[in-house]
């Protein structure tokens, strides 16, 4: 199995734009699906296969994966995009699905 | 409208059993697989397991921490998900997810209940 590492906090200011990583060895070869959960609510799918956007979901999200580093961008950052986020891969060896640590994203 | 709702949710005593059910409605259930996970206070998304669809042979697959506690079954005809918990310990207590798994490039979980809180104390 492999371990995604994700960095505990990530801070911007609103209008800019969140840099948020989930890394492992050679997960550029992986497909990495990312939730948000904002405080006290459900997680939602936000972009799944590195950069596809479900229905619903604003264009300020997006996505990218390559090498050893798969990243989750947040264009134009508003104070409602202050929640955790989290990647996922699924591990095909075991057939089961592995979760990043979470990034808490505060909006200063 | 996709919609899943958890239910069961409880506090217990280590060792006892629980059992949370899934209502969905909204998809086409017996197509998907579905899939249970958890959130432990203050922490991050664990998964719990997994029951594939009747086509891909309705197998079941489950993390570590969990094996051979619990199970995870279906009733494709009531659209229901069910999570059976045995020999519960206090380090079970979370926040318990349903899950719809959608199938794209590989699994991903496109929608979720709202919880069920289940505590594990003596």
């Amino acid at each position: 199995s492999f371990v995604l590492t994700q960095p505990p906090a990530v801070s911007v200011a609103p209008g800019k734009t969140a840099t948020i990583a989930c890394e492992t060895e050679r997960i550029g070869r992986k497909h990495v699906h990312w939730y948000q959960q904002r405080p006290g609510q459900t997680p939602v799918l936000v972009v799944y296969d590195d950069s596809v956007r479900p229905s619903g979901i604003p264009t300020r999200f997006s996505g990218s994966n390559s090498g050893n580093t798969a990243s989750l961008y947040i264009s134009r950052v508003e104070v409602g995009d202050e929640a955790d986020y989290y990647c996922q891969v699924w591990d095909s060896n075991s057939d089961f699905p592995v979760f990043g640590g979470g990034t808490r994203l505060t909006v200063l | 409208e996709v919609l899943l709702v958890e239910s069961g949710g409880d506090l217990v005593k280590p060792g006892r059993s629980l059992r949370l059910s899934c209502r969905t409605s909204g998809f086409k259930f017996r197509d998907f697989a579905m899939s249970w996970l958890r959130q432990a206070p203050g922490k991050g998304l664990e998964w719990v397991g997994f029951v594939r669809s009747k086509d891909w042979g309705g197998a079941t697959s489950y993390a570590a921490s969990v094996k051979g506690r619990f199970s995870i079954s279906r009733d494709d005809s009531a659209s229901m998900v069910y999570l059976q918990m045995n020999s519960l310990k206090i380090e079970d207590t979370a926040v318990y997810y349903c899950a719809r798994a959608a199938y794209s490039e590989t699994i991903n979980f496109d929608s979720w209940g709202l919880g069920a809180l289940v505590t594990v104390s003596s």
